[in-house]
């Protein structure tokens, strides 16, 4: 089934900037599409962001156009979230999950916490 | 406000049935694949049926799904005290293109 692992959360200031790391391994990276969901301290959960397989279709939420990026690099096994000009809002537990069959996510990772 | 609607909290005795409700749209669940999610304290969240109705491998089937319209329904039966925890329910919205959720319902097992 695989695995998912994240990296880079941190405490940022307002309007400063972070770089997410999310390491996958024990399954084909390059043939799924990846995501990026957050929850804020004792919310529920949100999705943030959606990167295809191939890295050709991505998708935001509208919270975060403009500010956040996704990206992978398919030959690392790792999938990137670039986050610019933070807001204390932004503060949460960020996870990668892995798609499967109708939109689901069948893979998490342990979550990074990002404080803003 | 989540585009998705769930019952905050639903409470049964061990061993009962218990389901939670998750009410959308025709942009997400009405023309979408529902699925759920179980979270314990201080884990992240595990899938426990997709595209409706499936399992995946290693959830018991004490655990069901099911979508008419635009509401899907989580159904768990045989209640165990680790059952405890919150469930939201999710799905595609093609109006938003991208995943909504429910605001999350916390099980407790009397």
């Amino acid at each position: 089934q695989g695995q998912l692992e994240e990296s880079g959360g941190g405490v940022v200031q307002p309007g400063g900037s972070l770089r997410l790391s999310c390491e996958a391994s024990g399954f084909a990276f390059s043939s799924y599409g990846i995501h990026w969901v957050r929850q804020a301290p004792d919310k529920g959960l949100d999705w943030v962001a959606y990167i295809r397989f191939d890295g050709s279709k991505k998708y935001y939420a509208d919270f975060v156009k403009g500010r956040f990026t996704i990206s992978r690099d398919n030959s690392k096994n790792t999938l990137f979230l670039q986050m610019n000009s933070l807001r204390a809002e932004d503060t949460a537990v960020y996870y990668c999950a892995k798609e499967v069959g109708g939109d689901a996510f069948d893979v998490w990772g342990q979550g990074t916490m990002v404080s803003v | 406000q989540s585009v998705l609607t769930q019952p905050p909290s639903v409470s049964a005795a061990p061993g009962q049935k218990v389901t939670i409700s998750c009410s959308g749209s025709s942009s997400n669940i009405g023309g979408n694949y529902a699925s759920w999610y179980q979270q314990l304290p201080g884990t992240a969240p595990k899938l426990l049926i997709y595209e409706n109705n499936k399992r995946p491998s290693g959830i018991p089937d004490r655990f069901s799904g099911s979508k008419s319209g635009t509401s899907a329904i989580l159904g768990i039966t045989g209640l165990q005290t680790g059952d405890e925890a919150d469930y939201y329910c999710g799905a595609w919205d093609s109006s938003l293109s991208g995943v909504v959720f429910g605001g999350g319902t916390k099980l407790t097992v009397l």
